[in-house]
């Protein structure tokens, strides 16, 4: 499971900061996928990319950016944050096919003050 | 547009006793479906999938098409059930991405 990782783990920041996580996974896996989990929502995809240069929205894109330059990183950007961004944030990732199983990393701890 | 609904969420039993979490979806084409769990401290992964029609840790799921279902049972609950428990659906397409419930939370008591 050390194969896909997330960073930083936990972090603390101000509405209307910018703030990045990172996601790196070692499987070369061409899907890549971000989640925030929320109590009474569960799961919800923000974003997710079939390959490099290749992003798409999910159901909640909403103030969040993504690039995708390199297959193993898919960094998550929120541009100015908000109160309501603070979540735990999940990354994973699945080979194509149409097998879906995710590998999801530790996840992120966001609050934003 | 697809959905995933798990009406509860908290579920609490005693060690020894049977275990039934709930799934219903909402879906137009062919549906995939997984549970997913996530133990305290562990990241989330994948428990089962109906396509396999396995038994994992002594759960099992079977698709009910004509009640769109995909409950996940255990005979008989374990203290180390106690877990997140998540129903997702796969939409398809090569980009298929998963459709997760809210989650339930299954705590088996000593």
């Amino acid at each position: 499971d050390a194969g896909i990782t997330q960073s930083p783990r936990y972090k603390i920041t101000e509405t209307g900061r910018q703030v990045t996580l990172m996601c790196h996974q070692t499987w070369s896996h061409s899907y890549m996928f971000w989640y925030r989990q929320d109590l009474g929502h569960g799961l919800r995809l923000i974003y997710y990319s079939a390959a490099a240069d290749i992003t798409d929205k999910g159901e909640v894109p909403d103030g969040y950016v993504v690039s995708r330059s390199k297959t193993e990183n898919f960094p998550l950007t929120l541009e100015s944050a908000t109160r309501s961004q603070t979540s735990v944030y999940f990354c994973a990732s699945r080979l194509a096919g149409s097998y879906n199983e995710q590998f999801f990393g530790p996840g992120t701890r966001l609050t934003v003050l | 547009a697809q959905r995933v609904t798990q009406p509860e969420k908290l579920l609490s039993v005693f060690k020894g006793a049977p275990v039934e979490l709930k799934c219903n979806y909402s879906y137009s084409g062919s549906p995939e479906l997984f549970w997913y769990v996530q133990y305290s401290r562990q990241r989330l992964q994948l428990l089962l999938r109906h396509i396999s029609r396995e038994s994992i840790k002594g759960f099992t799921a079977d698709l009910n098409k004509g009640e769109t279902s995909f409950h996940l049972k255990k005979p008989f609950a374990q203290e180390e059930d106690s877990a997140m428990y998540y129903c997702a659906l796969s939409d398809t397409g090569a980009n298929s991405k998963l459709t997760f419930g809210k989650g339930i939370t299954l705590s088996v008591r000593p």
